[in-house]
């Protein structure tokens, strides 16, 4: 089945303390992104990821980390969590031709708290 | 840069009658536009998109969108509302052919659809 997973679905933690959310896709996409969905504002992107050893930042990277040494996975590390961090995480992968960007499929979301 | 306006945080229909979910856009260049739905305690599905083929689009579900450049709108719009619509549905924009900020796909504030029977 076509999908793209993360672990942990539920994470609480504390401030300081560094985590890392795993996102790995089995469709073979060269494009890969983080957002963040909080009540009010919508889903923000954080990174995003064109391909392999290509990554750039979305509107809020401020305070995340990101990787793509492969193809499959697009880890977010958060070096030093804080609580406004408390969000909603969604990785999404995509089909790209050239600079286009088509429909993104989505994982099912990673609830974090940081206290 | 591109941003998105979703008009009506909440919307609230009867089953069967008119669903019409507004979205405005702005964008340096062509856009791709696109409507995905969250249903609770889900990931986002993608309903429908408009990559610069026919304005008028048909998506999953029923649902449809029209892109009206004049008016940079992109609403959605289904005839007969249905219990099982309930959800949270949020536009988005990305920039098409010449634009300079591909890759970034940004979402707007999103609105929560609910269904009286």
């Amino acid at each position: 089945e076509a999908q793209v997973t993360q672990n942990p679905r539920y994470l609480i933690t504390v401030t300081g303390k560094k985590l890392t959310v795993t996102c790995s896709q089995n469709m073979n996409h060269e494009y890969m992104s983080w957002y963040r969905q909080d009540p009010g504002l919508g889903l923000r992107q954080i990174y995003y990821s064109m391909n392999v050893e290509v990554t750039d930042k979305g509107d809020v990277p401020e305070g995340y980390k990101v990787s793509r040494k492969e193809k499959r996975n697009f880890p977010l590390i958060l070096e030093s969590p804080s609580p406004n961090q408390t969000s909603l995480y969604f990785c999404a992968s995509s089909t790209r031709q050239g600079i286009i960007i088509y429909e993104q499929f989505f994982g099912p979301g990673t609830r974090l708290t940081v206290l | 840069a591109q941003s998105v306006t979703q008009l009506g945080s909440h919307v609230s229909v009867s089953e069967g009658a008119l669903v019409l979910l507004r979205c405005n856009y702005s964008s340096s260049v062509p856009p791709y536009l696109f409507w995905y739905v969250q249903y609770p305690n889900q990931g986002l599905q993608l309903l429908l998109k408009y990559t610069s083929a026919a304005t008028l689009v048909k998506g999953i579900n029923g649902f449809e969108a029209e892109f009206k450049k004049s008016e940079t709108s992109f609403h959605l719009t289904k005839p007969s509302a249905h219990m099982s619509d309930a959800a949270e549905y949020f536009c988005a924009v990305s920039e098409g052919t010449g634009g300079t900020s591909y890759g970034k796909l940004t979402f707007g504030q999103g609105t929560i659809l609910t269904v009286h029977p």
